[in-house]
C-alpha cells in the first residue's frame, strides 16, 4: 500500500500567516490522484483539495495545492480563525486508499 | 443540500458484534459509490470499506475482510457496516462517506458514530 507522509506534525502560527503543508507518498501517486481534507474534532472532515490542485466547490482562494510524483502541498495564503485544525491527504490513486497521519495547524 | 447522518454506534464486548447505519439525503442515493472510513483515538483516518453504487460491489481495508460486511439499501437510502469479531483495535469513530463519480476521494462526510470495543 502507499503510505502518505505529512510533515510537519504540528504548525503554531497566527491568524493571517501562510501555512505550508507538505505530503510525501512512499510509491508515485498515479494520476496525481491526491485529496486533503481539514477536520475539527467532533465534526465531519470536509474536502477541500482533489486532483492535488482543484479546489472543492465552496473552498475559498486561500487554499492551494501542487505537487506531483510523491510530493505534495498544501498552502493556505492567510490563515482565518476557522482554518485552524487537523489536516489530511488522501492518495486515491491505488486501493487500498490511504490516508496520512495529519497536520495540526495551531494558534501560536 | 447532502446530508449523512451516522447511527449504531456503542460499547460493546470484544467478539460481539454491532451494526451501523448511515442515513443520506439530498441526492440521487443509487447513483453513488458509498465508504466507511475510521478514526481510532488519537490516530489520523482509515479507509475501512467501498460498495458501489449500480452493482454493490464491495471493498475492504485487509484489517476488516472477513469480519466486517458493508451493504446498501437504495429504497431506503441507507448504508450499513456489520461488524463481527469485534476486536479492541476496532474501537473508532466511523464515518460514512460519499464518492464523487467513481473517483475515490470523498466529498460530503457524516459526523460519524463511536463504537467502543472493551470488556
Amino acid at each position: 500500500e502507499i503510505v502518505l507522509t505529512q510533515s510537519p506534525g504540528t504548525l503554531s502560527l497566527s491568524p493571517g500567516e501562510r501555512a505550508t503543508l507538505s505530503c510525501r507518498a512512499s510509491q508515485s501517486v498515479s494520476s496525481n490522484y491526491l485529496a486533503w481534507y481539514h477536520h475539527k474534532p467532533g465534526q465531519a472532515p470536509r474536502l477541500l483539495i482533489y486532483g492535488t490542485s482543484t479546489r472543492a466547490t465552496g473552498i475559498p482562494d486561500r487554499f492551494s495545492g501542487s505537487g506531483s510524483g510523491t510530493d505534495f502541498t498544501l498552502t493556505i495564503s492567510r490563515l482565518e480563525p476557522e482554518d485552524f485544525a487537523v489536516y489530511y491527504c488522501q492518495q486515491y490513486g491505488r486501493s487500498p486508499w490511504t490516508f496520512g497521519q495529519g497536520t495540526k495547524v495551531e494558534i501560536k | 443540500e447532502v446530508q449523512l447522518l451516522e447511527s449504531g454506534g456503542d460499547l460493546v464486548q470484544p467478539g460481539g458484534s454491532l451494526r451501523l447505519s448511515c442515513a443520506a439525503s439530498g441526492f440521487s442515493f443509487s447513483n453513488y459509490d458509498l465508504t466507511w472510513v475510521r478514526q481510532a483515538p488519537g490516530k489520523g483516518l482509515e479507509w475501512v470499506s467501498d460498495i458501489t453504487g449500480g452493482d454493490g460491489n464491495t471493498y475492504y481495508a485487509d484489517s476488516v475482510k472477513g469480519r466486517f460486511t458493508i451493504s446498501r439499501d437504495n429504497s431506503k437510502n441507507t448504508l450499513y457496516l456489520q461488524m463481527n469479531s469485534l476486536r479492541a483495535e476496532d474501537t473508532a469513530v466511523y464515518y460514512c462517506a460519499r464518492v464523487p463519480r467513481g473517483w475515490y476521494y470523498f466529498d460530503y462526510w457524516g459526523q460519524g458514530t463511536l463504537v467502543t470495543v472493551s470488556s
